[in-house]
């Protein structure tokens, strides 16, 4: 079956943590991944995307995420977090050549200042 | 630039009831795709449309079925609506690579 789990459903870190959120896919084919963030009051957006080449992918706000093929994890991280990354983080895969976007469950992040 | 609108925020309805969802994309962008997000869970994908066409579908069932409009906007339609369909349903707008990059404010719906 096709999944994505997100293991960490509430992270709460001081500022200036180090943060890693978990993300792992169920997916028979090679895939696309992607992490999407909605900050209080605001709407759904993509934060960063993997298709293919450097594992390490950079984001916007300093966010980075490496795509372990034989883990099938597409983990999320930042060096130091500020009180302003206090939102939701979802990640989502696609098939290559498909549209069907499946999303995980979701993990809030709350940093205290 | 509005970004992605959705109409209307919030709405009731009763079992058996249909309902009629709509979305105006982002400026510029020629696909919209649709998302049912239950409390706690995150999107769970209903369709796209590009080019007016419906280009995949997820695991809905007919009941659940959608217009694009030349404009680029679109309409999500229910049928014989279930306790089950209440949820938030977003809009997703993006260019014709079809990769959801901005999504609306949803429309919260009841169903009683």
């Amino acid at each position: 079956a096709q999944s994505v789990s997100q293991h960490n459903h509430h992270v709460i870190l001081s500022e200036a943590a180090s943060l890693e959120l978990g993300c792992n896919y169920s997916y028979g084919g090679t895939v696309n991944l992607f992490w999407y963030v909605q900050y209080p009051g605001q709407h759904l957006q993509l934060l960063l995307k993997y298709f293919s080449g450097d594992p390490l992918v950079k984001g916007i706000k300093g966010f980075e995420a490496e795509f372990i093929k034989s883990k099938f994890s597409f983990n999320l991280r930042k060096p130091s977090v500020q009180w302003s990354d206090t939102a939701e983080y979802f990640c989502a895969v696609n098939g290559v050549g498909t549209y069907k976007y499946i999303f995980g469950t979701g993990t809030r992040l709350k940093v205290l200042a | 630039d509005a970004g992605v609108t959705q109409s209307p925020t919030h709405l009731i309805k009763t079992r058996g009831q249909q309902v009629t969802l709509r979305c105006s994309p982002k400026s510029g962008h020629d696909t919209v795709s649709w998302y049912q997000q239950a409390l706690g869970q995150g999107p769970q994908f209903i369709f796209q449309y590009y080019e007016e066409e419906e280009r995949q579908r997820g695991n809905f069932p007919d009941r659940f079925s959608g217009h694009q409009f030349p404009n680029y906007s679109s309409e999500l339609n229910v049928n014989a609506l279930l306790l089950g369909d209440s949820a938030l349903y977003l809009c997703a707008s993006s260019l014709n690579l079809g990769i959801p990059q901005y999504f609306g404010p949803g429309t919260r719906l009841t169903v009683l």
